[in-house]
């Protein structure tokens, strides 16, 4: 099975600053997507960002952008001009080619004002 | 509908009771997948449907546990003989063919 490995159970940030969250993975295969997905206390997952391993580029939505690390299993998310709004949970996730998806344990962003 | 959709959106039983979860994936999604949040906690991966290959049940912890998808829409999470341990959220997600998942709002199950 792959892994998905989050090791920040916790992190803080004040407002208008940049945070970076980790997440590596565990897999053979060489075909497969990354997600970050927010969860915040409303409890609905939301998209925030996507990576196809095939994509050379980092993806990039206006103040969240990732740096994807394709040999080294590496899938972090930055978060620029940080905003109350972004306290949330953050999970990193892993989906394979045949579209079965694994999360990792998670990081609670909490960004002071 | 618009988005997935799970029922009863809070389910409070009594030990050892049965309860049956339900998901409603959005028209169209070839996967369907179940996951369990306890809180604070992250998502721990229960099963997946894709299509009309055989389920991975090989995150069920127990043989409580079992999931149906018929005719490739509605999904069915029953746990048997609920256990206290049992209570978390149970989140339903589905997905067209290689793209992210689409959650819906979950069911808050407590066991008493």
């Amino acid at each position: 099975a792959q892994t998905v490995t989050q090791s920040q159970p916790e992190m803080s940030v004040q407002e208008a600053e940049t945070v970076t969250l980790s997440c590596t993975y565990d897999t053979s295969e060489n075909n497969y997507y990354l997600f970050w997905y927010k969860q915040p206390p409303s409890r609905q997952m939301i998209l925030v960002i996507r990576q196809e391993a095939y994509k050379q580029q980092n993806a990039t939505e206006n103040r969240f952008s990732v740096n994807f690390q394709k040999a080294a299993k590496s899938f972090s998310l930055k978060i620029s001009d940080s905003q109350l709004g972004d306290t949330a949970m953050y999970f990193c996730a892993f989906m394979r080619f045949n579209n079965d998806m694994r999360f990792g344990a998670g990081t609670r962003l909490t960004v002071k004002p | 509908g618009a988005g997935v959709s799970q029922s009863p959106s809070n389910k409070v039983t009594e030990k050892g009771k049965d309860v049956e979860l339900r998901c409603d994936p959005i028209s169209g999604h070839t996967a369907l997948y179940w996951y369990r949040q306890s809180l604070g906690q992250g998502l721990e991966f229960l099963i997946y449907f894709q299509g009309n290959s055989a389920p991975d049940k090989s995150g069920l912890p127990s043989d409580r546990f079992s999931a149906e998808r018929t005719g490739g829409s509605v999904s069915t999470l029953t746990i048997q003989r609920t256990q206290q341990e049992d209570s978390a959220v149970y989140l339903c997600a589905s997905s067209p063919v290689l793209t992210e998942a689409f959650f819906g709002q979950g069911t808050r199950l407590t066991v008493v």
